[in-house]
């Protein structure tokens, strides 16, 4: 089955604790991309990547880092969060820039 | 102000209605015109998009966009309890320009029987 997965759905942190969190896609697509909702601010895009170790700033990249070092994984790591992360973050593929995305089930972080 | 604009409702409407969902754009040369649905603790999901102006449909979907006004619609005929979800859209610019989607805020809608 064609889909985005992230890991974990949902996790609790304190101030200051690196996190990583995970996304992966089996649809082969070259453009990945996370993105975080929060109420009344829709949909932000954080960072993406064209392809494999090609990675740029989306809307609202303090602090957050990502890598792409295979096409099917592409993480997002928050090195000290802040409780002004808590917000629900979203992982999305698409075959190129600007095809339709895909998107993962979410994840929920919750940041003390 | 926002490159686009979506007003976050809700929208409360009973069954069999037919509902219009609407966002407006700052951004003349935006070409390519999506709408996501989802569902409460789901990731957005592609429902419908058109790159010109016109309606489309898919089902008891239609899909329009009038780019002079630039204003883009989607309605939903006979409307079921099933489509109580945030409808977003989003829209971005074709080749020669940049292609990330900008995306509105969403409409909460509620289907109630």
């Amino acid at each position: 089955e064609a889909q985005v997965t992230q890991n974990p759905r949902y996790l609790i942190t304190v101030t200051g604790k690196k996190l990583t969190v995970t996304c992966s896609q089996n649809m082969n697509h070259e453009y990945m991309s996370w993105y975080r909702q929060d109420p009344g601010l829709g949909l932000r895009q954080i960072y993406y990547s064209m392809n494999v170790e090609v990675t740029d700033k989306g809307d609202v990249p303090e602090g957050y880092k990502v890598s792409r070092k295979e096409k099917r994984n592409f993480p997002l790591i928050l090195e000290s969060p802040s409780p002004n992360q808590t917000s629900l973050y979203f992982c999305a593929s698409s075959p190129r820039l600007g095809d339709t995305q895909y998107f993962g089930p979410g994840t929920r972080l919750t940041v003390l | 102000q926002k490159e686009v604009e979506q007003d976050p409702g809700p929208l409360s409407v009973p069954e069999g209605a037919i509902v219009s969902l609407n966002c407006t754009y700052s951004n003349s040369a935006f070409q390519y015109f999506m709408w996501y649905r989802q569902y409460s603790r789901k990731g957005p999901e592609l429902l419908m998009y058109t790159y010109s102006s016109g309606n489309k449909e898919d089902g008891r979907f239609t899909a329009q966009v009038d780019k002079s006004s630039k204003y883009i619609s989607l309605f939903i005929r006979d409307s079921q309890p099933s489509d109580s979800a945030t409808y977003l859209c989003a829209m971005s610019l074709l080749p020669g320009g940049s292609y990330i989607p900008t995306f509105g805020r969403g409409t909460s809608l509620i289907v109630h029987p």
